[in-house]
């Protein structure tokens, strides 16, 4: 089946811009994940969405990052008044979430590649 | 969350076992061993996750010691598409015995397989 797609798979913006990230999630996956991954630097967590309940924002960087999934599925990523530090890749995963049993995979997308000039 | 510690690169010949280890000496009871792959520009790809028993499935095998502090991913007949990085992760599981949320990545092991 369908794996976890994102778009745009690259985006160029000018420092200051406001950027709309979007993830769709495996059908059926009710968990979502937002991490960002910035050159040569592992993978940082930045939200988490399961079901109905409130997202984990813990990750979030800053108040410019904000995040919301509609109708339990797809999800947009809003990073505001772009930086240049916001450089980076920003990946998206979905799991079967509470559904998933004992342990729970994370499916990944390919990613978002954000430049900001 | 437990931390996981990791060599920063191995390399291994094409068609050997590549045997990859890792750290997690604070590992708790309530904790799950996973590790993930991400090749060159791709998202980071499941291989296998074990609690304490060792592990085998069509990518892999986990062994996971006695006292849980330590464990090592096994790719049995390593091939050039293998080389990338590999991440060991310790992930909770809440009190209703599920574990979700989100996974903390380390710096992982650069894994070269060579010809």
């Amino acid at each position: 089946g369908a794996g976890v797609s994102q778009s745009p798979s690259n985006k160029v913006t000018e420092k200051g811009k406001d950027v709309e990230l979007r993830c769709d999630p495996i059908s059926g996956h009710t968990a979502l994940y937002w991490y960002r991954q910035s050159l040569g630097q592992g993978l940082e967590f930045l939200i988490y969405f399961q079901g109905n309940s409130a997202p984990d924002k813990s990750g979030l960087p800053s108040d410019r990052f904000s995040a919301e999934r509609t109708g339990g599925s797809v999800s947009t990523l809003t990073i505001q008044r772009t930086q240049q530090e916001d450089s980076a890749v920003y990946l998206c995963a979905s799991s079967l979430g509470l559904a998933g049993g004992i342990t729970d995979t994370q499916y990944f997308g390919p990613g978002t590649r954000l430049t900001v000039l | 969350d437990a931390k996981t510690t990791q060599p920063t690169s191995m390399d291994c010949a094409e068609g050997r076992a590549a045997n990859l280890p890792c750290n997690h000496s604070t590992i708790s009871g309530n904790e799950y061993v996973y590790w993930y792959r991400q090749i060159h520009s791709q998202g980071p790809q499941y291989i296998i996750h074990g609690l304490k028993n060792n592990e085998t499935n069509e990518m892999a095998s986990l062994i996971i010691t006695e006292d849980r502090k330590s464990s090592t991913l096994i790719l049995p007949h390593a091939t050039l598409r293998d080389t990338a990085v590999y991440y060991c992760i310790v992930s909770p599981r809440n009190a209703g015995g599920t574990s979700y949320g989100k996974l903390t990545f380390g710096q992982g092991t650069i894994l070269t397989v060579h010809p």
